[in-house]
C-alpha cells in the first residue's frame, strides 16, 4: 500500500525567498508523480506531471524532481510570492494500470508580504 | 476548453438521506475519479470510471456508488448519509486510461454538509 508524507507540514516564508517542499513515498513503482496546489475550499490545480522516466519537470518559477530508487521528490519554488500561498499536495500514481492518486496530507505554504 | 465541472457546487442535506453530485469531466476526457477531502482523512479514492465501467474502487462502504455515461460524464450518489459523509467531493478527468502518461484536472468540489 502507498503512503506518501510531506515535510514540512507547514511553512511561512517572506516574499522573494526560494524555496523546497519534500514529499516521500513508500512504493517505488510508480508511473508518474503530479504535483497540484490548493487555495482553501477549492478543487486541486495541477502544476507539475512527472513521469517515472524523468528526473525533473519544470514550469516558470517551479521544479519539481523525482528520485524513483529513494521514494522522493522536491517541488522548488523560485522568487516566491504572495499568491503562492496555498497547501501543495504531492500524489505518486501506482503501477498497476489505473489511474488511482494517493495523496499525502500537503503542505502549507504561507509566504509573508 | 472548458475545465472539469461539477454541479451542485454546495449542498446541505440531513442524515438519512440520499445526494447524488454530478461532474462533467474535460472534453474529450474518457476517465472520471472521485476523492472525498476531509480535514481528518485527507484526500481519498472513491472509485474511477472509464468508458462506462467502473475500474477502481477505494475503501468506502456501499453507501457510497457511482456511474459514468456514454458522454463520460459521471454521477456519484452517497445514500443514507451519516454526519461523516461531511466533506468536500472531487472528480478528476483525464484523457485516455493509461497511467503511463495521464495528467489529471480537478474540478471545484462539491462541499457536502450533512445535519
Amino acid at each position: 500500500k502507498q503512503e506518501v508524507t510531506q515535510i514540512p507540514a507547514a511553512l511561512s516564508v517572506p516574499e522573494g525567498e526560494n524555496l523546497v517542499l519534500n514529499c516521500s513515498f513508500t512504493d517505488s513503482a510508480i508511473y508518474n508523480l503530479q504535483w497540484f496546489r490548493q487555495d482553501p475550499g477549492k478543487g486541486l490545480t495541477s502544476l507539475l506531471l512527472i513521469q517515472s522516466s524523468q528526473r525533473e519537470q519544470t514550469s516558470g518559477r517551479l521544479n519539481a524532481s523525482l528520485d524513483k530508487s529513494s521514494g522522493r521528490s522536491t517541488l522548488y519554488i523560485a522568487a516566491s510570492q504572495p499568491g503562492d500561498s496555498a497547501t501543495y499536495l504531492c500524489a505518486p500514481i501506482s503501477n498497476f494500470g489505473n489511474e488511482k492518486l494517493t495523496f499525502g496530507t500537503g503542505t502549507r505554504l504561507t509566504i509573508i508580504p | 476548453k472548458a475545465g472539469v465541472t461539477q454541479t451542485p457546487r454546495y449542498l446541505i442535506k440531513t442524515r438519512g438521506q440520499q445526494v447524488t453530485l454530478s461532474c462533467s469531466p474535460i472534453s474529450g476526457h474518457r476517465s472520471v475519479s472521485w476523492y472525498q477531502q476531509t480535514p481528518g482523512q485527507g484526500l481519498q479514492f472513491l472509485f474511477e470510471y472509464f468508458s462506462e465501467t467502473q475500474r477502481n474502487k477505494g475503501n468506502f462502504p456501499g453507501r457510497f456508488s457511482g456511474r459514468q455515461f456514454s458522454n463520460s460524464r459521471s454521477e456519484m450518489n452517497v445514500s443514507t448519509l451519516e454526519l461523516g459523509d461531511s466533506a468536500l467531493y472531487l472528480c478528476a478527468s483525464s484523457l485516455n486510461g493509461q497511467a503511463s502518461y495521464n495528467e489529471q484536472f480537478f474540478g471545484p468540489g462539491t462541499r457536502l454538509t450533512v445535519l
